[in-house]
């Protein structure tokens, strides 16, 4: 079963315009999230994360929306770059200090960003 | 440079051989989490270390797999027996320990270790 879900494998944007990649779950006991950005034969890096308890979270270009009631987060991307070209994953993992934080991902969103 | 290493990048073998993948966190991080991302899907947990301690591991670990960190810094991972159905990446992450300043879900990946079994 399919606990995080990434609905779009691919998305093209104009470079300057915003990219928006959505992600929805299923398990309720899921309380931080995460975004990770891949480029070909590297390892998934860290963009933003979010808390349950906010709906918001923005670093630079990059902001992380999360709608708690209907299991649902999106990465904003603005503006887009031709540098942000990757694969996005979203990923999930219950938000405790001495639990396991074994991450959850979704399949992952290729982002295309055209010049 | 202070990231997560991962050893050999890439790894070509015949089906039954034994393979062993490092991994080096990065050097204040006590936890070290393994994963495996194979073609058009996100990394799979397969196991956790809170210093030399092994505390969790998937269902995804069959008895082929082990998993050992032995002093609490770097970690391996081997698969006897290959199959050609473990054919995929191997990724590495680590993370920092509670009431460090980061956050323990915020994990930093390697570059992974590519798995062909022929």
């Amino acid at each position: 079963d399919q606990q995080v879900k990434q609905n779009s494998p691919s998305l093209s944007v104009q470079e300057g315009r915003i990219s928006i990649l959505n992600c929805d779950y299923t398990n309720s006991m899921f309380d931080y999230f995460l975004w990770y950005k891949k480029y070909p034969a590297e390892g998934p890096t860290f963009l933003i994360s979010i808390s349950s308890i906010k709906d918001k979270n923005e670093d630079g270009r990059f902001t992380v929306f999360l709608n708690k009631s209907a299991k649902h987060l999106s990465l904003h991307i603005v503006p887009s770059q031709p540098g942000d070209s990757a694969v996005y994953f979203c990923a999930a993992s219950p938000d405790v200090l001495f639990g396991n934080e074994k991450l959850t991902f979704g399949t992952g969103t290729r982002l295309t960003i055209i010049p | 440079d202070t990231g997560v290493s991962q050893n050999p990048r890439h790894k070509i073998t015949k089906r039954g051989q034994n393979v062993t993948f490092r991994c080096d966190p990065i050097s204040e991080h006590n936890r070290l989490y393994w994963y495996r991302q194979t073609l058009g899907q996100g990394p799979e947990f397969l196991t956790y270390f809170q210093n030399e301690a092994q505390l969790e591991k998937s269902r995804l670990l069959s008895d082929r797999f082990s998993a050992e960190r032995p002093k609490g810094s770097f970690s391996t991972l081997e698969i006897q027996r290959t199959e050609q159905g473990d054919s995929a990446m191997y990724l590495c992450a680590s993370s920092f320990p509670p009431f460090s300043g980061g956050k323990l879900n915020e994990q930093f990946f390697g570059p992974g270790t590519r798995l062909t079994v022929l």
